[in-house]
């Protein structure tokens, strides 16, 4: 159980252009997803939690309008990377809390995307 | 953007011995630990997790011990083997606060 999965797996755009990542909780209801990025050889960063039916809530330093995340159901969350440049290219990892009351977060395989 | 030359903490252990991977942890509220393993190029995978009211707890294969005094975590893999090898992160988290703290990772690698 606790399966995330997400989709793309790996994505190539140009400079300039948005992209939209999803995280899916297949097995279980998650009123709470989380988004990270990640460099090489670095840990996780969290971006944004995101709460089924309300905003997210972003970390510090996180732009609100250039990673727009949308949570519309309790299976589904997605980050929308707008107008991305080269420095956005990263690891884009989601993950979902089980229920309400633990904290053991289950982790998405990420998302790879490079910006040319 | 990425760094340059950022190097992980790296354990080499041979095939069949134990591997012990160390974390410490500063914020004194945090009460819910986790250890991930994170293949390459893939997500971080859950291993075994703690509360602070235990000081050891034990999974297939590992164990994690819980030193709230000096704010120390560790992971003990027995029989290491060379699907073992990935980075390793330790996780805390406070009660009713949503988020974890990653820490910064350790690599792993199995010698067979």
């Amino acid at each position: 159980g606790a399966v995330v999965s997400q989709h793309p797996s790996w994505v190539i755009c140009k400079s300039g252009t948005s992209v939209k990542i999803e995280c899916r909780s297949l097995d279980f209801q998650a009123t709470t997803m989380f988004w990270y990025r990640q460099f090489p050889k670095q840990s996780l960063m969290l971006m944004a939690t995101s709460n089924e039916g309300s905003k997210a809530t972003y970390e510090q330093g996180v732009e609100k309008d250039k990673f727009l995340i949308n949570h519309a159901s309790l299976t589904l969350s997605t980050l929308t990377v707008t107008s991305a440049h080269p420095e956005d290219s990263s690891f884009y990892i989601c993950s979902a809390r089980v229920g309400t009351g633990k904290e053991t977060q289950y982790f998405g395989p990420g998302t790879r995307l490079l910006v040319l | 953007g990425e760094s340059v030359g950022l190097h992980l903490p790296t354990l080499s252990v041979q095939e069949g011995d134990n591997s012990i991977i160390n974390c410490a942890y500063s914020n004194s509220a945090s009460d819910y630990f986790i250890w991930y393993k994170q293949e390459s190029g893939k997500g971080p995978q859950f291993i075994i997790d703690i509360r602070s009211n235990m000081d050891k707890r034990q999974g297939q294969r590992v164990t994690v011990l819980l030193n709230k005094t000096v704010k120390h975590l560790s992971l003990q893999i027995a029989a290491t083997q060379p699907g073992d090898s990935a980075v390793y992160f330790c996780a805390e988290s406070s009660y009713g606060n949503n988020r974890l703290a990653f820490g910064k990772g350790n690599q792993v690698v199995v010698i067979p």
